[in-house]
């Protein structure tokens, strides 16, 4: 399978524990992106890199969050103390580098905070 | 602050029916435009886009969007459609200012009956 792969597929916490997920874009890809959905709401942007470089992050990225992607190609996320209100899916995407770009998503890590 | 809407947030169709989906953004600048589909338990796939040219773009599966630049709007249309079309579709745009993020709409369900 040559799609966006994230993992865990499932992952239930209790709160104040740090979680941490990962993202393996499409081979090539230079731009990736985290996003995170609530039931009944579309997707909401976090933060985007292209390649080792993070270009873009969301009001929504608290001090809790962070992410990474040290070598240009997969990517992480962490939570760390993380809170009820963390529970949602979250979204990993990747693009070309290129100005018509299409974002093309992974299955998603779905968090529940208990 | 940019906004995509979704005015139908749940629709119910026999099969053969004729669809249009509406999505409006808020914004006056150049556009990015994206159609997403949703399958149950599936991720986000892409239906159609819209970056320039002709307004009037086909994407998969029969299914067409119109962009109408005065009415700010970009609705997802198919002329017939099939109890396979049950999912959940989202509209996105994405600013010409050099940010990649997409901006979703909170999505449509779409449930087509036999």
């Amino acid at each position: 399978d040559t799609g966006v792969s994230q993992d865990p597929r499932h992952k239930i916490t209790k709160r104040g524990q740090n979680v941490t997920f990962r993202c393996d874009p499409i081979s090539e890809h230079n731009r990736l992106y985290w996003y995170r959905q609530t039931l009944g709401q579309g997707p909401e942007f976090l933060t985007y890199f292209q390649n080792e470089a993070q270009l873009e992050k969301s009001r929504l990225l608290s001090d809790r969050f962070s992410a990474e992607r040290p070598k240009g190609s997969f990517s992480t996320l962490e939570i760390q103390r993380t809170e009820q209100g963390d529970s949602a899916m979250y979204l990993c995407a990747s693009s070309p580098a290129v100005s018509t770009d299409t974002q093309y998503f992974g299955p998603g890590t779905r968090l529940t905070v208990l | 602050a940019q906004s995509v809407s979704q005015h139908n947030h749940h629709v119910i169709l026999s099969e053969a029916a004729s669809l249009e989906l509406g999505c409006n953004y808020s914004y006056g600048g150049t556009v990015n435009l994206f159609w997403y589909v949703q399958y149950p338990g599936q991720h986000l796939q892409l239906l159609l886009k819209y970056f320039s040219g002709d307004p009037l773009v086909k994407g998969i599966k029969g299914f067409e969007a119109e962009f109408i630049k005065s009415k700010f709007s970009f609705n997802l249309r198919k002329p017939s459609v099939q109890w396979s079309d049950t999912a959940e579709y989202f509209c996105a745009v994405i600013l010409d200012t050099g940010r990649r993020a997409l901006t979703f709409g909170s999505g449509t369900r779409l449930q087509v009956q036999p």
